[in-house]
């Protein structure tokens, strides 16, 4: 139990459809992050929200949308995927500013195939 | 440019082995230096940290690392492998400003034979 809770474990969707993907942390920390994990590549950083402002965006294709509603929830909403966007997305979450700046604490993630 | 090389793709040992699992990393200024460890269908789980200090960092599950600045490596070692430790490490280089600017390898899978 890392403090971080992803839904849902698995999801299979077609190039058409509409999904979300959901991350709560319960650790109060004040940043959040999206990661995408592909098979014999680096993780690949998404998306950063820090106090739940959006501060980077690593040039993601815009059928991937985040939303931050509070320092404790995070969402990928997905649309019109193409079958490359199947991966592991990993949400994480830190608290900046401090000792333990850049420690990151992940969820389980969410196995994402597109079809 | 900042990077991060594992160059052992998948690394073997017998359980009770000894263990080290490589990392180089190419950065511009002082790097933070972390190794990460992520069990089949689970997300990744901090192991331990470099920030300053003493170069040689103790972490969880009885893992530590050491920074050797002139070889730009932080190598994971283990002086007793049990079959628990089977797993996909990642060391990752970032720095002060925050994890929004962390680099991750690749990452070693660890297979464990009784």
């Amino acid at each position: 139990e890392t403090g971080v809770t992803q839904t849902p474990r698995h999801l299979v969707m077609g190039m058409t459809n509409k999904k979300s993907l959901k991350c709560e942390q319960h650790l109060g920390h004040n940043a959040m992050y999206w990661y995408k994990q592909s098979a014999k590549k680096p993780l690949e950083l998404m998306f950063v929200y820090n106090f739940k402002e959006q501060t980077e965006n690593n040039s993601v294709p815009s059928r991937f949308s985040p939303e931050c509603p509070n320092s404790s929830h995070l969402f990928l909403h997905l649309h019109t995927l193409q079958p490359e966007d199947s991966a592991l997305y990993l949400c994480a979450s830190s608290q900046e500013g401090g000792p333990n700046t850049g420690e990151l604490f992940f969820g389980e993630g969410s196995r994402l195939t597109v079809l | 440019a900042q990077s991060v090389t594992q160059p052992d793709i998948h690394i073997t040992v017998s359980e009770g082995a000894s263990l080290e699992l490589r990392c180089n990393y190419s950065y511009g200024a002082t790097p933070y230096l972390f190794w990460y460890v992520q069990s089949p269908g689970q997300g990744l789980q901090l192991l331990l940290k470099y920030f300053s200090g003493d170069t040689l960092v103790q972490g969880i599950k009885g893992f530590e690392a050491e920074f050797k600045r002139s070889q730009s490596s932080f190598n994971l070692r283990k002086p007793s492998v049990h079959w628990s430790d089977a797993a996909e490490y990642f060391c990752a280089v970032g720095a002060i400003t925050g994890a929004n600017n962390l680099f991750f390898g690749t990452g070693t899978r660890l297979t464990v034979i009784p």
